[in-house]
């Protein structure tokens, strides 16, 4: 059963453009979200968090949505830039544990 | 640099034999977990460590998998008789418990090859 899912595996964007990267989640006991970006031969790297009485949380370049209802969220990179270039996790949280479980990934390539 | 370190970072071994990694967390983190990635999937979570007392583990972690966290500071991750299906990346994430903040950050893993 997954409940985090992300159906896109890979995503090109233009340099300077806005990435979108979309998340949605079946388990209605998550109350926080977060997104992650993973490099090649490292561990994955916080990125931003939201909690799920928020629909927005914006750091620089990156702003999160969460749309409770749809249990959607998504990551918004605007402007893309080459650097950016990398797998996108989104996870939730939840439990006395505060375990994440993790989508699948998206590949973001951003074109120079 | 006083993020997550894991030793070793790659680990080739022969179906059978016993592996141990470990994991040193950022210092003042309480919490320590273990996940496990494979090629196009996100990490699973396996255990987690409240200083050093084990409270979860993942119906992932089979008996042949052992973590321990001796004095709520580093971790050990043993894996005995490996099987070929061991083959992933093992990564460990610590986080400080406080409420209202859930990051956890990331070591760079160790990957596992069974042969």
């Amino acid at each position: 059963d997954q409940q985090v899912k992300q159906n896109s595996p890979s995503l090109s964007v233009q340099e300077g453009r806005i990435s979108i990267l979309n998340c949605d989640y079946t388990n209605s006991m998550f109350d926080y979200f977060l997104w992650y970006k993973k490099y090649p031969a490292e561990g994955p790297t916080f990125l931003i968090s939201i909690s799920s009485i928020k629909d927005k949380n914006e750091d620089g370049r990156f702003t999160v949505f969460l749309n409770k209802s749809a249990k959607h969220l998504s990551l918004h990179i605007v402007p893309s830039q080459p650097g950016d270039s990398a797998v996108y996790f989104c996870a939730g949280n939840s439990g006395s544990a505060r375990q994440l479980t993790f989508g699948s990934g998206t590949q973001l390539t951003v074109l120079p | 640099d006083t993020g997550v370190s894991q030793n070793p970072r790659h680990k080739i071994t022969k179906r059978g034999q016993n592996v141990t990694f470990r994991c040193d967390p950022i210092s003042e983190h309480n919490r320590l977990y273990w996940y496990r990635q494979t090629l196009g999937q996100g990490p699973e979570f396996l255990t987690y460590f409240q200083n050093e007392a084990q409270l979860e583990k993942s119906r992932l972690l089979s008996d042949r998998f052992s973590a321990e966290r001796p004095k709520g500071s580093f971790s050990t991750l043993e894996i005995q008789r490996t099987e070929q299906g061991d083959s992933a990346m093992y990564l460990c994430a610590s986080s400080l418990a406080q409420a209202g903040a859930y990051e956890q950050y990331f070591g760079p893993g160790t990957r596992l090859t069974v042969t």
